[in-house]
């Protein structure tokens, strides 16, 4: 099984319905990440969490809410998709040191109509 | 946050060495040098990581300049499964909110020719 899990693996929609993306790890790390690729570019952070108390905003927070439910699960939610919100979405995590290398699931891909 | 320029690609051939370059002009003292790569259909993974020393492990080594402005990424004996998008980035080791974040630029894609 992998360490970062994603559900759902791809998704359709229309505008403005809302849309959960989960991500659950089981590698018992505190930090936990939501980034945004879209196609040809690199990856740009929506959210981040250090810990279950600490919510953060990334790059592109607007259009997106996210929840951390526990430790291990970090869920982020378009409340009214939008055609432009079209991308791939990555959650991570990361343990606290310095080096800390960051554990990338294997994306949602997310289509709104 | 400081930024780092790569070529956009980059091809070579199975089983030659590969020099991928990145250039950081405006890096502080206190940032690491970063590389992930993204496979194809996958989320990036790390390869590599370093200050001031040029750095090894089993992925690849990192040759980081003296002057810390631009360091190279070396595969050492390319294979099919090294064709991805490569990114170097540089991370803040102070603390603050960007501690522990990672900004992506383009990347370079790297080609490996049977």
């Amino acid at each position: 099984d992998a360490d970062v899990t994603q559900t759902p693996r791809n998704r359709i929609t229309k505008t403005g319905k809302r849309i959960m993306l989960e991500c659950s790890q089981t590698k018992g790390h505190d930090r936990m990440y939501w980034y945004r690729q879209d196609p040809g570019l690199g990856l740009q952070l929506i959210y981040y969490s250090f810990d279950v108390k600490d919510i953060n905003k990334g790059e592109i927070s607007d259009g997106y809410s996210v929840s951390r439910q526990a430790q291990a699960k970090f869920s982020l939610s378009l409340e009214s998709a939008i055609p432009n919100q079209t991308a791939l979405y990555f959650c991570a995590t990361s343990d606290k040191g310095t080096y800390g290398e960051l554990f990338f699931g294997e994306g949602s891909r997310l289509t709104v109509l | 946050d400081a930024k780092t320029t790569q070529p956009n690609s980059m091809e070579s051939n199975e089983e030659e060495p590969v020099h991928l370059p990145c250039n950081h002009s405006t890096i502080s003292g206190t940032d690491y040098i970063h590389w992930y790569r993204q496979l194809p259909s996958q989320g990036p993974e790390y390869v590599i990581h370093g200050l001031t020393s040029n750095v090894n492990n089993r992925m690849a080594s990192l040759a980081i300049a003296e002057d810390r402005k631009s360091s190279t990424l070396i595969l050492h004996r390319a294979t099919l499964r090294d064709a991805a998008v490569y990114y170097c980035i540089l991370r803040d080791k102070a603390g603050g909110t960007s501690y522990g974040k990672l900004t992506f630029g383009q990347g370079t894609i790297l080609t490996v020719h049977p």
